[in-house]
């Protein structure tokens, strides 16, 4: 099983600032297959970015993944009001599935 | 537009059974294989169990293998999940989930439902 380190655990940050996600696999994921879901408080996850690098259509372009690997990233270009969330990501490139364990961005 | 609905979560005790379902619409549900995530209070999201589109195949993770039981109906557009023997562990928020590739494995997750809490509990 793959597992996900996501960190860090929270991230305090002002609106309009750029942040910083960063997920770790404990083996490499194959094809990249790693995806990148947004968590408002009470509400569904809802999948922002998949393949390590495409952003679903209608993810605002402020939003991007990057990496390859073990190392991926998810960056927030500039933190609009409704970012604030928990963010995780979900490897599905072997079974089972996994998910991080979430990073948690909140307002400074 | 996709929607899924899910229904049936509610309060149980420790060894009891409930039954999830989850109403899909607004995609070819027959041809997307489906899943079910849970999410315990508090707590990050866990893959439990998934089929494919034409039921044949299923998959379980090992916390509720044995224990829980998914099917579908494609005629209805429907996703059920049976759980019995359930443990206070089993306490979560239970989303229907379509996978964004139609092959069970190797895929993320496009559309999730509301979810339907499940507490276990005496």
């Amino acid at each position: 099983e793959i597992v996900l380190t996501q960190s860090p655990a929270t991230l305090s940050l002002s609106p309009g600032e750029r942040a910083t996600l960063s997920c770790r696999a404990s083996q490499s994921v194959s094809r990249n297959q790693l995806a990148w879901y947004h968590q408002a408080p009470g509400q569904a996850p809802r999948l922002l970015i998949y393949g390590a690098s495409n952003r679903v259509t209608g993810i605002p372009d402020r939003f991007s993944g990057s990496g390859s690997g073990t190392d991926f990233t998810l960056s927030i270009s500039r933190l609009e009001p409704e970012d604030f969330a928990v963010y995780y990501c979900q490897q599905y490139g072997s079974s089972p599935l996994t998910f991080g364990g979430g990073t948690k961005v909140e307002m400074k | 537009e996709v929607q899924l609905v899910e229904s049936g979560g509610g309060l149980v005790q420790p060894g009891g059974s409930l039954r999830l379902s989850c109403s899909a619409s607004g995609f070819t549900f027959n041809i997307f294989a489906m899943h079910w995530v849970r999410q315990a209070p508090g707590k990050g999201l866990e893959y439990v169990s998934a089929i494919a589109s034409n039921g044949l195949s299923t998959y379980y993770a090992d916390s509720v293998n044995g224990r829980f039981t998914i099917s579908r109906d494609n005629s209805k557009n429907t996703l059920d999940l049976q759980m019995s023997s359930l443990r206070p562990e089993d306490t979560a928020v239970y989303y229907c989930v379509k996978g964004r590739d139609v092959i069970v494995g190797s895929t993320c997750f496009d559309y999730w439902g509301q979810g339907t809490p499940v507490t276990v509990s005496s």
